[in-house]
């Protein structure tokens, strides 16, 4: 069974810089994976953030931003503030069709 | 603007089927380069997925749900469904319905809000 890993948490202080990843338990994440993240507060539906790996989403701040560093997906928040804090999520479409959410990651700005 | 609505009851009895279903408005279930989407969140968890549809009928189900899951959809009124069958407490838990862009890339462009299904006598 195909496993997405994220980190469980993250702590960040206001104004720097994070980087929040999205790993398999098997093998690479590479574009085609397709990864897009999601930010998630609570009591919210997800808000999309970044898809194709590293296109914002509209209305996305460019303070996000995604890539691939080394075998990961990858979501960089640039300059955090306090209304980042929150859940964010990754996920990957595998060949086979399926698709498969990370386990989330709780962003904490303090 | 797109926009997906769940709708269904907010308590099933175990044994029984969980019936939801999504009203799109804002846009037609029948173009071509969705999947029309299943998603839930057990309370205090991440998200699952659970499966996706294109409007033509070709699905894909998550494999450790997928002997209980059916998504249907119904292009006469702009809406998919989804039923759980068998259920249990464990399926407790905030479902949303999710449009995914598909063509080229893969993503989720509009959510519902969610609905609370709770698995309970």
């Amino acid at each position: 069974q195909t496993v997405v890993t994220q980190e469980p948490s993250f702590s960040v202080s206001p104004g720097g810089t994070v980087t929040l990843t999205c790993g398999l338990s098997s093998g690479s994440v590479s574009t085609s994976y397709y990864p897009s993240w999601y930010q998630q507060t609570p009591g919210q539906a997800p808000r999309t953030l970044i898809y194709s790996t590293n296109t914002r989403s509209s209305g996305v701040p460019d303070r996000f931003s995604g890539s691939i560093l080394g075998n990961k997906a990858a979501l960089t928040i640039t300059g955090a503030q306090a209304d980042d804090e929150s859940d964010y999520f990754c996920v990957l479409y595998m060949r086979s069709g399926i698709v498969v959410f990370g386990g989330g990651t709780k962003l904490t700005v303090l | 603007q797109v926009q997906l609505q769940e709708s269904g009851p907010g308590l099933v009895q175990p044994s029984q089927t969980l019936s939801l279903t999504c009203t799109v408005s804002g846009g037609s279930i029948s173009s071509g380069a969705y999947y029309w989407t299943w998603i839930r969140q057990h309370p205090g968890k991440g998200l699952e997925w659970i499966g996706h549809l294109y409007y033509s009928g070709s699905n894909y189900y998550n494999p450790s749900l997928k002997s209980r899951v059916t998504i249907s959809v119904d292009t006469s009124k702009n809406q998919f469904s989804l039923k759980l069958s068998s259920v249990t407490a464990a399926d407790t838990a905030v479902y949303y319905c999710a449009r995914a862009y598909s063509s080229g890339y893969y993503f989720f462009d509009y959510w519902g809000q969610g609905t609370l299904a709770t698995v309970s006598s």
